[in-house]
């Protein structure tokens, strides 16, 4: 089955960095796009970053354009978040999430980063 | 980028049925048939019960269905059952991704 589990997240201080992982198992991770979708505590989901199988297209959110970078690892069944300059507002749950065909499928668990000096 | 607007808040009783809209734009939801819906329970992972506007994924009831017209799409729950509280998510996929504010369902 299909498994997502994203690396512990944390407290980190503004404009400080922090890269979230995402393990992903249970499917042939090089055949499909990966997103982040982010939720602020007790807001709804906002939708962060897009990358194709092959890592060769990227897409994000204009919040976060210059900031966030996401990236894969194919060999290693895993995908990534960089997240540089990080503001408050940045606080949040973010959940690593399967794309099939114009639907996200499957998501992960979510982890809790939390920017607070 | 703009989210999609959704009713905050949804009640119905047990065995009755809702509908939840979402309405966007002709550049989103009216663009394209490739809207989604999302359940969430408080403390979990959204779960996938709608897409492409009316198709279910498989293991979902067939209590849920969805469809469009225009700009605006709606997801309908018949039988209301107690387990169906719950945060109701639109989202519309083009190169990007939008989702809708989100709709709390309460089964009273």
């Amino acid at each position: 089955q299909v498994q997502l589990v994203e690396s512990r997240g944390g407290v980190v201080q503004p404009g400080r960095s922090l890269r979230l992982s995402c393990a992903a198992s249970g499917f042939t991770f090089s055949r499909y796009g990966m997103h982040w979708v982010r939720q602020a505590p007790g807001k709804g989901l906002e939708w962060v970053a897009v990358i194709s199988y092959d890592g060769n297209k990227k897409y994000y959110a204009d919040s976060v354009k210059g900031r966030l970078t996401i990236s894969r690892d194919n060999s290693k069944n895993t995908l990534f978040l960089q997240m540089n300059s990080l503001r408050a507002e940045d606080t949040a749950v973010y959940y690593c999430a399967k794309d099939q065909m114009a639907t996200i499928d499957y998501w992960g668990q979510g982890t809790l980063v939390t920017v607070s000096s | 980028q703009s989210a999609l607007t959704q009713p905050a808040s949804v009640s119905g009783s047990p065995g009755q049925s809702i509908t939840i809209s979402c309405t966007g734009t002709s550049s989103d939801v009216g663009g394209y048939d490739y809207v989604s819906w999302y359940q969430q329970h408080p403390g979990k992972a959204p779960k996938l019960m709608i897409y492409d506007v009316s198709n279910r994924p498989s293991g979902v009831s067939n209590r849920f269905s969805g469809s469009k017209s225009g700009n605006t799409a709606s997801l309908t729950i018949s039988g209301l059952q107690a387990e169906d509280e719950a945060d109701y998510y639109c989202s519309s996929y083009t190169t990007s991704v939008v989702f809708g504010g989100g709709t709390r369902l309460t089964v009273l």
